[in-house]
């Protein structure tokens, strides 16, 4: 157990839906990152907050957007839903998350929201 | 463009041998390198790292190698355990860049027969 929590665990859902994704951080981790797997792809990084405060994007569509709330939670909002979208939603954290010394922290994943767009 | 690259898809080998898991990168700004493993249903889970200044790191059964000049990494398990079946992916990221985002392979299917 990496102390990393999401909810919902699947999601079934149909096309042009909007669908909110749960993410809680291991107690004391102040970066939240959200990741995306694809069938036969590996993880492709989506968005980084850090205390609240959005860090990075990365490959992340304009239908999606996320939010660090003031307790570290997290959540990610998927719009306008395609079936291309879905795929496994893993949510990450680590203590930091900032470039330099910082930069080396691990990253822990949670066990991942499994969306199905019908 | 695929900046972590894991070639191989699959891996199967028998108890008791070594297993090697190889990876190879292409952005020079990669400086620290991460394997992850993933059971079915599960999350990746953290199993060892290395950084650019090293060209290996040791952590019980788990050994990574880095060869910065041949842009490749590679893990080896020994001895390897059917427990040891899963997935695993390797990482990369720039350390001093502007974020700690993590640069995914595709992940490797390793197979332990009994």
């Amino acid at each position: 157990d990496s102390g990393v929590t999401q909810t919902p665990k699947h999601l079934i859902t149909a096309t042009g839906q909007r669908v909110t994704l749960r993410c809680s951080p291991r107690s004391g981790d102040l970066s939240v990152y959200w990741y995306q797997q694809s069938l036969d792809q590996g993880l492709q990084f989506l968005i980084q907050y850090y205390n609240g405060e959005e860090r990075a994007k990365g490959n992340i569509l304009e239908r999606f957007s996320a939010q660090q709330f003031p307790d570290l939670h997290s959540e990610l909002n998927l719009s306008s839903l395609e079936l291309g979208d879905s795929a496994l939603y893993f949510c990450a954290s680590s203590v930091a998350g900032a470039s330099g010394r910082a930069g080396t922290d691990t990253q822990y994943f949670g066990p991942g929201t499994r969306l199905t767009v019908l | 463009d695929q900046q972590v690259k894991q070639n191989s898809p699959s891996l199967s080998v028998q108890e008791g041998r070594i297993s090697i898991l190889n990876c190879d990168y292409t952005n020079s700004m990669f400086d620290y390198f991460l394997w992850y493993k993933k059971y079915p249903a599960e999350g990746p889970t953290f199993l060892i790292s290395i950084s650019s200044i090293k060209d290996k790191n040791e952590d019980g059964r788990f050994t990574v190698f880095l060869n910065k000049s041949a842009k490749h990494l590679s893990l080896h398990i020994v001895p390897s355990q059917p427990g040891d079946s899963a997935v695993y992916f390797c990482a990369a990221k720039a350390v001093t860049g502007a974020n700690s985002k993590l640069t995914f392979g595709k992940g490797i299917t390793l197979s332990v027969r009994p």
